[in-house]
Formats: C-alpha cells, structure tokens, sequence
C-alpha cells in the first residue's frame, strides 16, 4: 500500500523558511516522479512543484520560482519542498503526491494526508 | 482566477446522470490529456479519472470521462449520496510549463 506521510508544517513570520518532507513507501521510489500540490482552506488545489524521477528535472508554478526548491532523496525515500521568503498567499496545506510515472508531467496518482503551512505575523 | 473552468455546483438526485464540464484551452486540454479528482470534507483527493476515460481500480465504472477540443466533461450516472464531494479537472499546460486544475464543482446530491 502506497504511503505518503508529510511532516515539516507549521506557523512562520513572513519572509520566514520551512523545510517540508514527504517519507514514501509502499512503492518503488525512485521509480517514479513526485510533486507537491497547496490548497488554500475552502478553495481550490494548486499545482506548486514537481520532480522526475532522479531529481534531474524539476518544474515550478510561476508564484513560487526562486523561493521554493524541491528536491528528493532516493536513499531515504523522501521528497523535500524548501519554502523561503514566505508570504501570506503561500498559507494552504501543502499535499505530497506520487506521479504515475518517471517524469513530472504525470497525473498525481496517490496523495500523502498533506501538512499545514500558516504565514503570520 | 482557474486555467480550468468548472462550475462552482451541480446537483442532482439519486439515481440522475450528473456531468461536470472542464473547458481549457489549445496549450492544455487541446493537447494534454486531463484527469478527474474526487474530494470529501476533511480528506486529500483522490485520483478518479486519467487519461481522459481511464479508471483507476477501484472506482466505479459509474464514472466516465470525454474530452472534445478543448473541453473536457466528467459524467456520473447512477447518482449515489455517497458520490457528494468536491470534483477538480487537471491538466499539464504546455505553455505555463506546468500542472493547471479548475476551481473545483461542488457536488450535491439532492
């Protein structure tokens, strides 16, 4: 069974940094891409970030480029999102999905339970 | 403001045939394939439709998915209370360079 367990959220000042992680298993994982998707309570789903296979190649939504990096590690089966020079609108909870295939334009095919990120002063 | 565009609702009673519509344009749905996700209250979503038609195991043949142009539609039939949940549409973007859902339709079943 395919398991996704985020941890790293929490309460940050503005311009602040976290570090979220996604521990995977149940799967093969350096097999497959993975991507972290936001929503923002009572709205919609947002793609923010993605990863192939290897880490090699990573895409970002255009709000987050040069402020998040996402990054994984095979040997620890974990997928990593650095979040720097936070903002309010950067306030959702923030879900780890495994992709369908090797690269990051595969559909989110399993979703980790997500993980809560509040920007406040 | 959604790449996608859904409807904010749709509603319908037990045992109707629901569809959800999706409209995008040439850089996403005209040229991409699109998936389904299903969200309850308090839950992650969950994948229920890929490729355009293809269900993943598990879910009932209940739900089907079409695409024409550029836009895409989601149909339920056999309407069940349980089916009441949100509903996103995604698809890659070639032109952003990345994944774009719509807003999202609500779901009631009356």
């Amino acid at each position: 069974e395919v398991q996704l367990l985020e941890s790293g959220g929490g309460v940050v000042r503005p311009g602040g940094s976290l570090r979220l992680s996604c521990v995977a298993s149940g799967f093969t994982f350096d097999d497959y891409g993975m991507s972290w998707v936001r929503q923002v309570a009572g709205k919609g789903l947002e793609w923010v970030a993605g990863l192939n296979f290897s880490g090699g190649s990573t895409r970002y939504v255009d709000s987050v480029k040069g402020r998040f990096t996402i990054s994984r590690d095979n040997a620890k089966n974990t997928l990593y999102l650095e979040a720097s020079s936070l903002r309010a609108e950067d306030t959702a909870r923030y879900y780890c999905t495994k992709l369908a295939g090797a690269t990051a334009v595969s559909q989110f095919e399993h979703w980790g339970q997500g993980t809560l990120v509040t920007v406040s002063s | 403001q959604s790449v996608l565009t859904q409807p904010p609702s749709a509603s319908g009673t037990p045992g109707q045939r629901v569809t959800i519509s999706c409209s995008g344009g040439s850089s996403n749905i005209g040229i991409n394939t699109i998936n389904w996700y299903q969200q309850f209250p308090g839950a992650a979503p969950k994948l229920l439709i890929y490729s355009i038609d293809q269900r993943p195991s598990g879910v009932p043949d209940r739900f089907s998915g079409f695409s024409s142009g550029t836009s895409a539609s989601l149909a339920i039939s056999g309407l069940q209370s349980e089916d009441e949940a949100d509903y996103y549409c995604a698809s890659w973007d070639d032109s952003l360079n990345g994944w774009v859902f719509g807003g999202g339709t609500k779901l009631t079943v009356l």
